[in-house]
């Protein structure tokens, strides 16, 4: 059974800075694109990263340039997101997703954790 | 960035009725493979999203054939033939052809 759970959420400060985790287990981790998504009561549901399988592929949203960064340790079987110099508006769930690729058809977001809540506030 | 507009915002709808919500994308989602990216999908009360259609029109494993999904390069729709309890929740579109992956701003489906 293909299971994702995401760690590491909480409240920080304004500036300040947290680690996202996501674990998974029931697939070949390496073989997938994998996704943060976060979704706020503001915006609603908004992509931030895409990584590739062998973590050399990395896309991010504008939103995040510069303050998040995203890697993945294969061997644990594990994605992350590194955030950094928080602000209010980073105040969301954010779900680590896998990307299925099969058939033919991509950009298939079949899997989703249930979601770490990241509270930015003084 | 793509633009995705839903409509409406929110859906009171009768069980057993039929439900409809649309979706427009600010520009075409053919991608240059012949694929159309468009993906809807369902967030229950208290769950993560899960995907119902991807590929605009591919029911996802375990999605009941009541939903399905149809469109254009712009247009695009999400049909429930037979509104049940179980659907209550908010339904996204969401378009992959182009980066940044975008999502529309959510529909809420409840019971009258």
């Amino acid at each position: 059974e293909v299971q994702l759970v995401e760690s590491g959420g909480g409240s920080v400060q304004p500036g300040g800075s947290l680690r996202l985790s996501c674990a998974a287990s029931g697939f070949t981790f390496s073989t997938y694109w994998m996704h943060w998504v976060r979704r706020s009561p503001g915006e609603g549901l908004v992509w931030i990263f895409s990584i590739n399988g062998d973590g050399k592929t990395i896309l991010h949203a504008d939103s995040v340039k510069g303050r998040f960064t995203v890697s993945r340790d294969n061997a644990k079987n594990t994605l992350y997101l590194q955030m950094n110099s928080l602000r209010a508006e980073d105040t969301a769930v954010y779900y680590c997703v896998r990307e299925d690729c099969s058939g033919g058809h991509c950009k298939k977001f079949d899997y989703w954790g249930q979601g770490t809540l990241v509270t930015v506030s003084s | 960035d793509i633009v995705m507009t839903q409509t409406p915002l929110s859906s009171p709808v009768t069980l057993g009725q039929p439900a409809s919500i649309s979706c427009t994308s600010g520009q075409s989602l053919v991608h240059s493979d012949g694929n159309t990216y468009l993906s809807w999908l369902q967030q229950r009360p208290g769950q993560p999203p899960r995907v119902l259609i991807y590929s605009l029109s591919n029911r996802f494993s375990g999605v009941p054939d009541r939903f399905s999904g149809s469109g254009t390069g712009t247009d695009f729709t999400l049909k429930i033939s037979r509104v049940e309890a179980e659907d209550v929740g908010v339904y996204y579109c969401m378009q992959g052809t182009h980066f940044p992956y975008t999502f529309g701003q959510g529909t809420k489906l409840e019971i009258k």
